[in-house]
Parts: C-alpha cells; structure tokens; sequence
C-alpha cells in the first residue's frame, strides 16, 4: 500500500526567509514523486513533478530533491514570500495507471509572516 | 484556455437525497480524475476515467457512488442516499490523452455538506 509522511505537519517563517519541508513515501514500484500547493479553498497545483532517473528539479524559488534510495523527499522554498502561505502536498505514485493515479500526503501548513 | 471548471462549488444536501457533481476538463483533455478530501485528511483518489470508459475505480467506495465520463458533456460524479459521512471536497482534476506521464491539472472542489 501506498503511503506519504510529511513532516512538519505545520511551520511558520517570516517573509524572506528559506525554508525546507520534508517527505517520506512507501511506493512499490515507483513511478514519480510530485509536489503540489494548495490554497485554503482551492485546488491542487502542480509544482514539480520527478521520475526515479532526476534527483534535483526547480521551479522558480522552489527547489525538489528526490533521494529513490532512502525514499525521501524535501521541497526548499527559497526568499519565503507572503503568497507562500498554503498547504504543500507531497504526492507519489506507482506503475498502476501509468503512474498517474496518486497517492496523497496530508501537507505541511506553511504561514509566511512579516 | 479555462482551467478545469467544476460544479457547484458548494452543495448542501439532507440525508438520503442525490448529489451530483459535476467536470468540466480542460479543452483538449481526455483523462479526468476523481479525488475526495475529508477534513483534515489528503485527498485520496476514487476514479480515474477517459472518455466513455472507466480505467480505474478501485477508490469508489462499493455502493451508492458512481461516475461517467459522456462522449458530450461533462463527468459526473453522483452519490446516492448521503449520510453524512458524505460530507467533504471532491475535486476533479484533467490531463490530456495519450500514454505516459501526465501532469494532472485540478478544480477548485465542490463542497458538499450533508445535514
């Protein structure tokens, strides 16, 4: 079965400063690795998305790393910016469906203060 | 290009009465996915369907919830009888056709809440 720790589940940082959220997945076999914002309210967006082949994908001032071996995840959000507040969701999937049928963590709460 | 557009955004529902939910994909777009959310829960996927075909249902709880992807028109997803247990977000999300990798782009959610 497939499953996503996330951890902090919340954290609080104030604008301008970086910081670096953490993922741990259960996935066999493993197909891909994405990383989604979330606004209270709203709908997933896609932030990164990374096969077993990348270690390292960058979208603007967020950074991904994907380490297949310990089956680990961390997205380093770089000069935090207000807008920044949201929940960010660390999602895996397997081979079933071509990998594209997700299996969701519970989100770290990011709050950018001033 | 409209994003994926969902429908209502939110619905109140007695108990035992019919929920439908509606998807609108995105244009060009094939492949739409089913996703609830519970309160303080992730969302965990329910169905994954292409046009006229369901690929994948295995997260459709067994009774009361079906969903149908038209030549014409939008998916719907439809719960039957609610309970409260019911009561959560669902989100759709589309991505185009074809094999492989897809990114999966997502609604804003219908809210439905069950008295």
């Amino acid at each position: 079965k497939n499953q996503v720790e996330q951890s902090p589940q919340s954290l609080i940082i104030l604008e301008g400063k970086n910081c670096t959220l953490q993922c741990n997945y259960t996935v066999s076999p493993f197909s891909n690795l994405r990383w989604y914002k979330q606004d209270t309210g709203r709908g997933p967006v896609s932030l990164t998305i990374m096969t077993f082949s990348e270690n390292t994908k960058s979208n603007g001032r967020y950074t991904a790393t994907l380490d297949a071996d310990t089956k680990q995840s961390s997205l380093h959000i770089t000069a935090s910016q207000l807008s920044d507040s949201a929940s960010y969701i660390c999602v895996v999937s397997d081979l079933t469906g071509g990998g594209n049928k997700l299996t969701f963590g519970t989100g770290t709460q990011l709050k950018v203060e001033l | 290009n409209a994003g994926v557009m969902q429908n209502p955004r939110h619905l109140v529902r007695r108990r035992g009465q019919e929920a439908r939910l509606r998807c609108s994909p995105m244009k060009g777009h094939s492949h739409v996915y089913w996703y609830r959310q519970l309160p303080e829960e992730g969302l965990k996927f329910m169905v994954y369907l292409q046009k006229e075909n369901i690929i994948d249902e295995s997260g459709m709880p067994k009774e009361r919830f079906s969903a149908e992807f038209p030549k014409e028109g939008p998916s719907i997803l439809r719960i039957q009888q609610v309970v409260r247990g019911d009561s959560a977000a669902y989100f759709c999300a589309s991505s185009p056709p074809g094999q492989g990798l897809f990114e999966q782009y997502f609604g804003p959610g219908t809210r439905l809440t069950v008295t």
